[in-house]
């Protein structure tokens, strides 16, 4: 079964508006990455925050990592009509005695041009 | 383009079939990592290689395996096809092995099961 759960499952916004996306998981994890997987086809890794950080920025992304509430946002300023894909959080963490990374259900973004 | 390459782009085939899938990492990647995307199940963590031995397995069924061979490609062997089998399926590559490396993801073989 999936670890992760993504809210909200599909979000349509207008350009340049921010978007917000959320991501929880029920494991204590090493790691959290955040990935874009444009229709059909592969995905692309677009940040990673390590379970002892709280936030990161890349560019336009910002994720914040609660490990209290085991939760991930991924926030997307100033949206672009190329921002159009769905999302989705990956956890990895060890248990009995291997890696498991877990993806999420993803959410879709739909921007608006 | 990630420079992982994965072929074939699609395979159709029928119950009870054997298929082979393909992948090539990123130059100089050693990890390799295989996906299953489907509607109902989403995006499962199948198993991952490093420099030829098994790393990590997330949930891979019996009827299928992998190996990753010297120079580095690795193939994903499905057998006693399933009408549920029938799905996308990623090969990833990343420079190491650890958890936190980034993964290169290629195009993904579309598997149809009739």
């Amino acid at each position: 079964s999936q670890q992760g759960e993504e809210d909200p499952q599909a979000l349509s916004i207008q350009e340049g508006e921010n978007a917000t996306m959320n991501c929880s998981y029920k494991t204590s994890i090493n790691n959290l990455q955040w990935y874009r997987q444009n229709s059909g086809r592969g995905l692309v890794h677009l940040i990673l925050i390590r379970s002892n950080e709280r936030e990161k920025h890349s560019g336009r992304l910002r994720v914040t990592l609660d490990t209290s509430k085991k939760s991930s946002s991924l926030l997307i300023t100033a949206s672009r009509a190329a921002d159009t894909a769905s999302y989705f959080c990956a956890t990895d963490h060890f248990t009995s005695g291997t890696y498991k990374y877990i993806f999420g259900t993803g959410t879709r973004l739909k921007v608006l041009a | 383009d990630s420079g992982v390459t994965q072929t074939p782009k699609h395979l159709i085939t029928a119950t009870g079939q054997r298929v082979t899938l393909r992948c090539s990492p990123r130059s100089g990647d050693l990890s390799v990592y295989w996906y299953q995307q489907s509607l109902d199940q989403g995006l499962q963590f199948l198993i991952q290689y490093y420099n030829g031995e098994e790393r990590a397995k997330g949930n891979i069924l019996e009827r299928f395996s992998a190996q990753q061979f010297p120079d580095l490609h690795s193939e994903l062997n499905l057998s006693s096809l399933e009408l549920g089998d029938s799905a996308l399926y990623f090969c990833a590559s990343s420079p190491g092995g650890k958890s936190y490396n980034e993964q290169f993801f290629g195009p993904g073989t579309r598997l149809t099961v009739l």
